[in-house]
């Protein structure tokens, strides 16, 4: 089974700075990974996504890397605003069961003023 | 548009009860999936259905069972609750034809609550 990990459990970063947030995978099939955001009391929402035929995704101020042979991807906030303060988390789509998400564990985000 | 609307939003059951919970999906989706989110883990998914169907199922025992209706609303039913059934539970509607894209972008409810005692 596709294991999906967030090592990290929180990020504290100033705003107008750069907020890296990790995601570690374990099978190599061809997959899609999302990147969610969760609000206290509210569901999860979707952020950006990436292809694994894919290197990198940019829209606007998010950015997801994808590095296949180290099984990692990272989600890149530019510049950090308080209003993104939120759990993220990211998610395998997986290579043969697009209905499922595997979630990972999540990172609590919290930019400072 | 309403997005995903689920009910109740808290509840508490004591052991060996039976829950239900409730689920609209947005409009024009046909698709709905339920999730489990303990405290501090990422949503576990339960099952998927579709066309009235369980297309998928994760790891999860017997004891947790769906329904969808015509309508594309769904159920999730929760037999011989346990304290460790106790989390957020979460439904997520799709179109199953974005769902074979790879981009599966569910919506997401703000989920039910529950708390086993």
């Amino acid at each position: 089974d596709q294991q999906v990990k967030q090592n990290s459990p929180s990020l504290s970063v100033q705003e107008g700075r750069i907020s890296i947030l990790n995601c570690d995978y374990t099978n190599s099939m061809f997959d899609y990974f999302l990147w969610y955001k969760k609000y206290p009391a509210e569901g999860p929402t979707f952020l950006i996504s990436i292809s694994s035929i894919k290197d990198k995704n940019e829209d606007g101020r998010f950015t997801v890397f994808l590095n296949k042979s180290a099984k990692h991807l990272s989600l890149h906030i530019v510049p950090s605003q308080p209003g993104d303060s939120a759990v993220y988390f990211c998610a395998d789509a997986g290579g043969t069961s697009y209905g499922k998400l595997t979630f990972g564990q999540g990172t609590i985000l919290t930019v400072h003023p | 548009d309403a997005g995903v609307t689920q009910s109740p939003t808290h509840l508490i059951k004591t052991r060996g009860q039976q829950v239900t919970l409730r689920c609209s999906p947005k409009s024009g989706h046909d698709t709905v999936s339920w999730y489990q989110q303990a405290l501090g883990q990422g949503p576990q998914f339960i099952f998927q259905y579709y066309e009235e169907e369980e297309r998928q199922r994760g790891n999860f025992p017997d004891r947790f069972s769906g329904h969808q209706f015509p309508n594309y609303s769904s159920e999730l039913n929760v037999n011989a609750l346990l304290l460790g059934d106790s989390a957020l539970y979460l439904c997520a509607s799709s179109l199953i034809l974005l769902s074979y894209s790879g981009a599966n972008v569910l919506t997401f409810g703000a989920g039910s609550r529950l708390t086993v005692l």
